[in-house]
């Protein structure tokens, strides 16, 4: 069974910091690999994904995400952060279902706090 | 394109009472999923529906019932409603249910119930 986890429910940083958000999946078949972002009382947007191929995924926004399959890694940057970064982002991995279909199983959650 | 619309934005309910919770997809996606997000837990699968005509559990069906009514829509019903059943309600759909596929979510529906 696959499972998510996201180190910190919460993180801080300055306008114009580095942004890091970890994620550490367990899959038992090769991970394809989601960060979704969700602002404040809306849905969740898909920011970048990693399926096959590059292991640096570039995504929306200027955030990008490294697959490290030796770390069962896909954590989040951005190199300077913005005030308009600051969301709740779900790291997910897509895996197959007891009866063969494929879901998603998200992480519980970070919430980026950018202060000026 | 409207993309995944949910209805209604919020409600109340009172233990025991029933109610149908909407969605719609203008994207011509063939599976549909609804989600369940509590404070802390992340989003949590309810129900899921690969292609119209089908659907089956995911990992916190019970309390849930679901109906694909056609291609675009997929209900969630909750019979008989429990204060355990507040939460935020997430519609979403994909092209399809590969591993590889984007999810696309509606906008919630914030439910409580006393």
């Amino acid at each position: 069974a696959q499972s998510v986890t996201q180190l910190g429910s919460h993180v801080s940083v300055s306008e114009g910091a580095l942004v890091l958000l970890r994620c550490n999946y367990s899959s038992s078949v090769p991970p394809y690999l989601f960060w979704y972002v969700q602002y404040p009382n809306q849905g969740l947007q898909l920011l970048l994904k990693y399926t096959t191929g590059a292991t640096l995924v570039k995504g929306i926004n200027g955030f990008e995400a490294e697959f490290k399959k030796s770390e069962t890694s896909f954590h989040l940057t951005k190199p300077s952060a913005h005030m308009s970064d600051a969301a709740e982002y779900f790291c997910a991995v897509s895996d197959r279902w007891n009866s063969g279909y494929s879901t998603l199983t998200f992480g519980k959650g970070t919430m980026l706090l950018v202060s000026p | 394109n409207a993309g995944v619309t949910q209805t209604p934005k919020f409600q109340v309910l009172k233990t025991g009472q029933s109610m149908t919770l909407q969605c719609a997809q203008d994207m011509n996606h063939n599976s549909m999923y609804w989600y369940r997000q509590d404070p802390g837990m992340g989003l949590r699968l309810i129900y899921y529906s690969a292609s119209e005509g089908t659907t089956d559990k995911g990992e916190v069906p019970n309390g849930y019932n679901v109906s694909r009514l056609n291609k675009r829509e997929f209900s969630l019903r909750l019979e008989s409603a429990a204060p355990s059943q507040t939460s935020v309600y997430f519609c979403a759909s994909s092209e399809f249910d590969f591993r590889q596929e984007t999810q696309y979510f509606g906008p919630g529906t914030r439910l409580l119930v006393l």
